[in-house]
């Protein structure tokens, strides 16, 4: 089955530009998705569809996806981004969805 | 408003069964595919089940044959009847609504399984 490869964390200065990398074997021909969770809370959808951001969500998050990398950028980090962070897509083969692991994101 | 509420989790022994609901408001639970994802204490999530607004339903391997999606309109509710329940099925269980295709745009506050003796 197909498998989503997060790193397990990622740390960044207060103002700095965090990413997230996402690889998975032609994953760019796939639609990919990013939520974030807080400690206790639900995940939260941040951006769908590889670049499109839900509204509510800040202009800071932004994504991308190409070969076998998709990315989740978070600009000008705030102490509120600290969280996991997790990609996601659909699979049709058999119909299924597909989590990364998770990658914590530490505000320094 | 669209609202998500879970419940019916708890402590069962290795082997029972139990029954989650996910009562949905702001919309109507037939009208779009509705998932259960779950993420067992300290780990990542882990996608479960999904049921089609046609009613298809397919299962991660490691639930199928154990676990059952279901919905009852007249209640706007999701169901996840569970079987055979092990300790690895131990988690939080969160009911969500996939927006289009493939991503869920809202999430449950989840309901705690703990299967142990």
């Amino acid at each position: 089955s197909y498998v989503l490869t997060q790193p397990p964390s990622v740390s960044v200065a207060p103002g700095k530009t965090a990413r997230i990398t996402c690889g998975g074997n032609n994953v760019g021909s796939k639609s990919v998705h990013w939520y974030q969770q807080k400690p206790g809370q639900a995940p939260v959808l941040v951006i769908y569809y590889d670049s499109d951001r839900p509204s509510g969500i800040p202009e800071r998050f932004s994504g991308s996806n190409s070969g076998n990398t998709a990315t989740l950028t978070i600009s000008r980090v705030e102490a509120g981004d600290e969280a996991d962070y997790y990609c996601q897509v659909w699979d049709s083969d058999p119909d299924h969805y597909v989590f990364g692991a998770g990658t914590k994101v530490t505000v320094l | 408003e669209v609202q998500l509420v879970e419940s019916g989790g708890g402590l069962i022994q290795p082997g029972g069964s139990l029954r989650l609901s996910c009562a949905v408001s702001g919309f109507t639970v037939s009208s779009k595919f509705m998932n259960w994802v779950r993420q067992a204490p300290g780990k990542g999530l882990q996608w479960v089940s999904v049921i089609h607004n046609g009613g298809s339903a397919y299962y991660a391997d490691s639930v199928k044959g154990r676990f059952t999606i279901s919905r009852d309109n007249s209640k706007n509710t999701l169901y996840l009847q569970m079987h055979s329940l092990r300790a690895e099925d131990t988690a939080i269980y969160y009911c969500a609504r996939e927006y289009t295709s493939g991503e869920f745009d809202y999430w449950g506050q989840g309901t705690l399984v703990s299967v142990s003796s």
